[in-house]
């Protein structure tokens, strides 16, 4: 069955300091993945997407993420954190076969030091 | 271009009533989802239109849950009677179906309900 795993539920950066978080995903084809960003009160707002061709994605607000088939990973990286980013942050996998419905991660609540 | 638009925003209510929430996905979008997000988690589809019709409800609690999408346009979601495990953040997400999974999901601030 699809799955997403985020491991790290909480992460505290500085602000200033570089950012990467993990998703790992199980799915037998080629996955087309997400990561959305949810500030508090507010619904998801989407930060890249992954569906083919380069492994390397531009997003929104200075994000990139890396799709890795050989480790089935789709890690979030940005080189400098700013106290704006402070928010919760979920990887989902598309194209679940037969539907179009997403699977999301439990999410990773990212706090942003001063 | 307007985005998802949800109401209301937050919902107290007892145990047993009932509770309706309404949703305007973005215009054109024929695609139209409902999730449930309990803290700690994150979403859970429940139901998946496409227009009026349903395409996946195998994750919506069929005796106590209900939507519809009269006209393909805008939707309810109810839960009657409600229980304390329904506390949660529901949100409703559209997309413009080109179908395949790619679509991306577009998602409307969602209706924080406490079930007390």
């Amino acid at each position: 069955a699809q799955s997403v795993t985020q491991p790290d539920i909480h992460i505290t950066v500085s602000e200033g300091a570089s950012l990467e978080l993990r998703c790992n995903y199980s799915y037998g084809a080629t996955p087309y993945l997400f990561w959305y960003v949810q500030s508090p009160g507010q619904g998801l707002q989407l930060l890249l997407k992954y569906f083919s061709g380069d492994t390397l994605v531009q997003g929104i607000k200075g994000f990139e993420a890396e799709f890795k088939r050989s480790q089935s990973s789709f890690n979030l990286r940005k080189p400098s954190v700013h106290w704006s980013d402070a928010a919760e942050y979920f990887c989902a996998v598309g194209a679940v076969p037969g539907t179009y419905k997403y699977i999301f991660g439990t999410g990773t609540r990212l706090k942003v030091l001063a | 271009e307007a985005g998802v638009a949800q109401s209301p925003r937050y919902k107290i209510i007892e145990k047993r009533q009932s509770v309706a929430f309404w949703c305007n996905p973005i215009s054109g979008h024929a695609t139209l989802y409902w999730y449930q997000q309990i803290l700690g988690q994150g979403p859970k589809l429940l139901i998946q239109f496409q227009n009026n019709g349903v395409v996946d409800d195998s994750q919506l609690p069929k005796d106590r849950f209900s939507a519809e999408r009269l006209k393909g346009v805008d939707s309810t979601l109810k839960i009657q009677p409600a229980k304390l495990e329904d506390s949660a953040v529901y949100l409703c997400a559209s997309s413009f179906p080109r179908g395949r999974g790619t679509d991306t999901q577009y998602f409307g601030p969602g209706t924080r309900l406490t079930v007390l």
